[in-house]
């Protein structure tokens, strides 16, 4: 079925280490986002991507770096992970007014 | 920036109406949703709104928009324990060329008492 996958689902990290997520569709859609969700915040955008090669800063984007290699792909990395950055990620993409959301990854940083 | 804006949360009898409500601050707003998200798992879109509508409904759900007060509502009939969930407002001013991400309030709790 066509949507949004996110790999790893599930991720546990040491503080200080460095990991990746990936993003991919097969919509064919331009924009791709990365959202982080805690609780009782909501979810709050960390950076998206209007198109192939293309990056940009989100509400959060502090300790998160992107790329954009592939429009079909959208990583998102963390250089040196922190315990404030445990939570639930969420990769869109879209198309006009509608938006594909993935079904998460949970991140917890010891 | 943009700022979504909704009650934390809102209890209601099996069988009632659940009405739940947002407020958004930009007036250029041109899509207004609601997604809903069960414990553990991803976000379902319930339905959306464009912001040249009043009201849009779809079986159990009726969406209202009050553009001058920029205040939504979700309306769910006969609330059932199936729709125990935490549901999230969402806006953004998208035009055609634009790339704006969502903007979403911080979710409001929806709890069903048998």
């Amino acid at each position: 079925n066509a949507g949004v996958t996110q790999t790893p689902k599930f991720r546990v990290l040491k503080t200080g280490q460095s990991m990746t997520l990936l993003c991919a569709q097969d919509m064919n859609h331009e924009y791709m986002y990365w959202y982080r969700q805690d609780p009782g915040m909501g979810l709050r955008l960390i950076h998206y991507s209007v198109g192939e090669g293309t990056t940009a800063k989100g509400e959060v984007p502090d300790g998160y770096n992107v790329s954009r290699l592939k429009k079909q792909n959208f990583l998102l990395g963390l250089e040196s992970a922190a315990p404030s950055q445990t939570s639930v990620y969420f990769c869109a993409s879209s198309y006009g007014w509608g938006y594909t959301f993935g079904s998460g990854t949970r991140l917890t940083v010891v | 920036g943009e700022d979504v804006e909704q009650s934390l949360f809102l209890s209601v009898r099996e069988g009632d109406s659940s009405v739940i409500n947002c407020t958004y601050t930009d007036s250029s707003s041109t899509y207004l949703y609601w997604y809903k998200q069960e414990p553990g798992a991803g976000l379902q879109l319930l339905t959306y709104i464009f912001s040249n509508m009043d009201m849009k409904q779809d079986q159990r759900l009726t969406v209202l928009l009050n553009k001058k007060d920029k205040h939504l509502s979700l309306r769910i009939a006969d609330t059932q324990t199936g729709d125990s969930a935490i549901y999230f407002c969402a806006e953004t001013s998208r035009t055609g060329g634009g790339a704006d991400g969502l903007t979403f309030g911080k979710g409001t709790h929806l709890i069903i008492q048998p």
